[in-house]
């Protein structure tokens, strides 16, 4: 079955810094990528997703990219600011809607600081 | 507005104990999705259901079973509490529609089950 591993498991920056999460499949079938922050007491939110068929995409201060060959993703964050501080998740899913279950990575602790 | 609820915030059970964590969505979707969540280990899928009535292990489905009787809700039991299913439980559901649409899950607010 798929299975994803994400790094750093925390990472503190100060604002105004960039902040990168990587994460890695191993389900080459892997068709789609999203990330889920979750913020203390509060249920995960998807922020961004990305489909096999495109290697980057990015919304305002977020973007995700891709690379297929070496089964890796991640998730940048620029001009970062306290509000970011949260749990990142990263997940992968295998097939269609109908059948696709995600498995999500191990959570980043993003910390930023003022 | 999307809406999964899970009626149970924080509960405390003793050990064997038979829980039942209820969940309920209003968006008309054919998946849904039990995650438990634990510091370190990210979100972990215990079961998940295709329809009514369908069923699938995840990838931790030991000392767990589930219920989808009706197409908004799904249960998760534990039929025995023991003090390592001390957790945060996270309901989910996304609809079923289209080869690369509908791949985004819904999370409910989340239950805390303690077992002492």
């Amino acid at each position: 079955g798929e299975n994803v591993e994400q790094h750093p498991s925390t990472l503190s920056v100060q604002e105004g810094d960039s902040a990168v999460i990587k994460c890695t499949y191993s389900d080459s079938a892997s068709n789609y990528f999203p990330w889920y922050k979750q913020e203390l007491g509060k249920r995960p939110q998807l922020i961004i997703d990305i489909r096999s068929n495109v290697g980057e995409k990015k919304d305002q201060r977020i973007a995700v990219t891709l690379n297929k060959t070496a089964k890796h993703f991640s998730l940048h964050i620029t001009e970062t600011q306290p509000e970011d501080s949260a749990v990142y998740f990263c997940a992968a899913t295998t097939g269609s809607s109908n059948t696709g279950k995600l498995i999500f990575g191990q959570g980043t602790t993003l910390q930023v600081k003022p | 507005d999307v809406k999964v609820t899970q009626s149970s915030r924080y509960l405390v059970k003793r050990t064997g104990e038979k829980v039942f964590l209820e969940c309920v969505q209003d968006m008309d979707h054919e998946n849904m999705f039990w995650y438990r969540q634990d510091p370190g280990l990210g979100l972990r899928l215990i079961y998940f259901s295709y329809d009514v009535k369908m069923k699938e292990k995840g990838d931790i489905p030991e000392g767990y079973s589930v219920s989808r009787e009706k197409k908004e809700r799904f249960s998760l039991i534990l039929e025995s509490a023991s003090t390592n299913q001390t957790s945060m439980y996270l309901c989910a559901s996304k609809i079923m529609t289209g080869e690369f649409s509908g791949n985004t899950i819904y999370f409910g607010e989340g239950s805390w089950l303690t077992v002492v």
